[in-house]
């Protein structure tokens, strides 16, 4: 089966650089994406990765290692803004349809 | 501007009484998908669509039917709802074969009792 495994919460204080880590089993992977979601929101889509690296955006920066079926995420100087859910997803080939996996989140805490 | 609607955004109804949530996109995306989140549990696939007239079973399509008639609008239907179906939907849409990035419409709050 599909899984994908990250913190469910993590605190830290605004200005600061934090890293949501997500571990993944899956088969015929395609590739590893991050989403954003506020209480009371829609997900909405941060980042991608589909080969190993570190691929940046702004504050946000998202990384892939293939091998070890590893990712994550990484905020820098965080913002109250930035307190949210972050959810990381891998997209699944299987009979030539795609499947959409996303791990449970992480509730991301910023503290004055 | 582009966006994902659905409706409604909140539900409540009783057990075994058939529903539909609407799902509709104005960016002519091929690929449509829907989602329930429940807590501790992220989301969840439930169906999705390639294009018109392809769909296919998500992780959790028990309970669930879904159409695919024209791009632009997927369709969810619970022909008899039970209380374990009550959760948070997410319709979302993206570009098809190439694309990761999903753009996922406000969501329906359905409570069955």
């Amino acid at each position: 089966g599909q899984s994908l495994e990250q913190p469910s919460e993590v605190t830290a204080v605004e200005g600061a650089i934090v890293q949501i880590n997500c571990t993944y089993q899956t088969s015929g992977f395609y590739g590893l994406s991050w989403y954003q979601q506020h209480d009371g929101g829609a997900p909405t889509f941060l980042s991608y990765n589909a080969l190993d690296g570190l691929e940046e955006t702004g504050r946000f920066s998202s990384f892939l290692s293939r091998s070890d079926s590893y990712g994550y995420l990484l905020l820098q100087e965080l913002q109250m803004k930035d307190s949210a859910s972050y959810f990381c997803a891998v997209r699944d080939r299987e009979y030539n349809f795609n499947k959409f996996y996303f791990g449970s989140g992480t509730k991301l805490n910023v503290k004055p | 501007e582009a966006q994902v609607t659905q409706n409604p955004r909140y539900l409540i109804t009783v057990t075994g009484k058939k529903l539909t949530v609407t799902c509709s996109q104005n960016m002519n995306h091929e690929y449509m998908s829907w989602y329930r989140q429940d807590p501790g549990l992220g989301l969840r696939q439930i169906y999705y669509s390639m294009n018109v007239e392809v769909t296919d079973k998500g992780d959790v399509p028990e309970g669930y039917k879904v159409s695919r008639k024209e791009k632009r609008n997927f369709p969810l239907i619970l022909e008899s709802p039970s209380p374990n179906q009550t959760s948070l939907y997410f319709c979302a849409s993206s570009t098809g074969l190439a694309s990761y990035e999903q753009y996922f419409g406000p969501g329906t709050r359905l409570t069955v009792t």
